[in-house]
């Protein structure tokens, strides 16, 4: 039962750096979704894909990109890292929440020097 | 704009104590709520969730109420066990939107 699968699971980059997180389900989902987890402030939403073909702005976009590669696979990519992107970033999917649900991966600890 | 706010934590307790976390929302409309939980080392996972005022929601001994009158969705269970030590959230889903916000997360440590 994988699930939600999110590589690579810890990263450290240098300021300036760029790097691509990857996240695949293999539930056939059709939302995925970006968060970034940070102290005290909980999840936030980076970005989201309701559907293949489709990604939307979350709360906090700035500094990230993102691409649904197809229905299975949404990569989150910083172009240019800097420390405030240090956090632990989680993918997640559902079945278009209709019943609230959400799925979420392990998590993916990037810092930023 | 729709927003969670839930009680800061941490909250420390002794095992076969009763525990509230407090969680309250602003939302336009009629949102659905959720509690998801967070073990260490990984990610969330919904606990329980209530889709409709007065609907109440339940797993794991924990429960939680609907309340529109107070805008209030309380996480509740009557004795926890030290495996119940976790980072709680409280969320609600704005269909309109098709996405959840999370509130800022509730540690949980219970003592043996």
């Amino acid at each position: 039962n994988a699930g939600v699968t999110q590589t690579p699971k810890f990263q450290v980059l240098k300021t300036g750096q760029s790097m691509t997180l990857q996240c695949a389900q293999d539930m056939n989902h059709n939302s995925m979704y970006w968060y970034r987890q940070d102290p005290g402030m909980g999840l936030r939403l980076i970005y989201y894909s309701a559907s293949e073909g489709t990604t939307d702005k979350g709360e906090v976009p700035n500094g990230y990109n993102v691409s649904r590669l197809n229905k299975r696979e949404f990569s989150l990519r910083l172009e240019s890292a800097a420390p405030s992107q240090t956090s632990v970033y989680f993918c997640a999917s559902s079945d278009g929440l209709t019943g609230g649900e959400l799925f979420f991966g392990e998590g993916s600890r990037l810092t930023v020097l | 704009g729709n927003s969670v706010t839930q009680m800061e934590g941490p909250v420390t307790l002794s095992e076969e104590a009763f525990l509230t976390i407090n969680c309250t929302y602003t939302a336009t409309g009629y949102p659905s709520l959720f509690w998801y939980v967070q073990y260490p080392g990984e990610g969330l996972q919904l606990l329980l969730k209530a889709t409709k005022a007065d609907d109440k929601g339940s797993n794991k001994g924990f429960e939680a109420t609907y309340r529109k009158e107070t805008t209030s969705f309380h996480l509740e269970k009557g004795s926890v066990q030290v495996s119940d030590s976790a980072v709680y959230f409280c969320a609600l889903l704005y269909s309109s939107a098709s996405k959840i916000i999370f509130g800022s997360g509730t540690r949980l440590s219970i003592r043996p």
